[in-house]
């Protein structure tokens, strides 16, 4: 099976900007996780999504949503960019809810 | 208290010895445990599920869960410069049909040739 895809890799942005990002899930998983990864914080959740139903999210302000689709394809958009937001983002699907997550290969964003 | 706590790193073990990560959580009706690889520039990488208390081998690794006790670790025996990475400890909570996994902030091991 094909993994977890995102695209796309790399974006530069400035701030005051929104931006999109794309997350394939592994065929047949219908759960996806998005993660924010900096350096001093580590992985933090940002929401998860299953049938298309936001099940979870974590405590990020509001400018920062997603959404999934009936094919299970998830993307999730920050709104107002603000330099902080530079981050590695990391989206992860699973089978089911206790199972491992399964992890994309993340969108580098930069923010100037 | 962290919800996931790592003991600080880094760790350095020379070649083949044996490497201990340790995490604590503060959950207690946490039910999964996972351990994650990440190398540098990559993605994280699963290497060990664990959902029961005791020991669970693959391989060089072994995962070990003490509920009570709200620890689990990871053993890596004859640890390889290829083990040098950041291993991260990930906890997953259910309720009801939700589901949260939440990661400590990493440990970085380096294995000296």
């Amino acid at each position: 099976k094909a993994g977890v895809t995102q695209t796309p890799r790399y974006l530069i942005k400035t701030r005051g900007q929104q931006v999109t990002l794309s997350c394939s899930p592994i065929s047949g998983h219908r759960s996806v996780s998005w993660y924010q990864q900096t350096p001093g914080q580590g992985l933090q959740f940002l929401f998860e999504y299953f049938s298309e139903t936001q099940r979870n999210k974590g405590n990020f302000p509001g400018r920062f949503s997603g959404r999934q689709f009936s094919n299970s394809r998830s993307e999730m958009n920050v709104s107002t960019l603000e330099l902080g937001d530079s981050a590695l983002y990391l989206c992860a699907s699973s089978e089911f809810s206790n199972s491992p997550l399964h992890f994309g290969n993340g969108t580098r964003l930069t923010v100037t | 208290q962290k919800e996931v706590e790592q003991n600080s790193g880094p760790l350095s073990v020379p070649e083949g010895a044996i490497a201990s990560l340790n995490c604590t959580y503060s959950d207690r009706v946490s039910q999964s445990f996972f351990w994650y690889r990440q190398y540098s520039g990559k993605s994280p990488e699963l290497i060990m599920s664990i959902y029961s208390n005791g020991d669970k081998e693959d391989g060089r690794f072994t995962a070990q869960l003490n509920k009570a006790s709200q620890y689990v670790s990871l053993l890596i025996r004859d640890s390889q410069p290829s083990d040098s990475a950041t291993y991260l400890c990930a906890v997953n909570r259910i309720t009801g049909a939700n589901s949260k996994l939440t990661f400590g902030k990493g440990i970085t091991l380096s294995v000296r040739p």
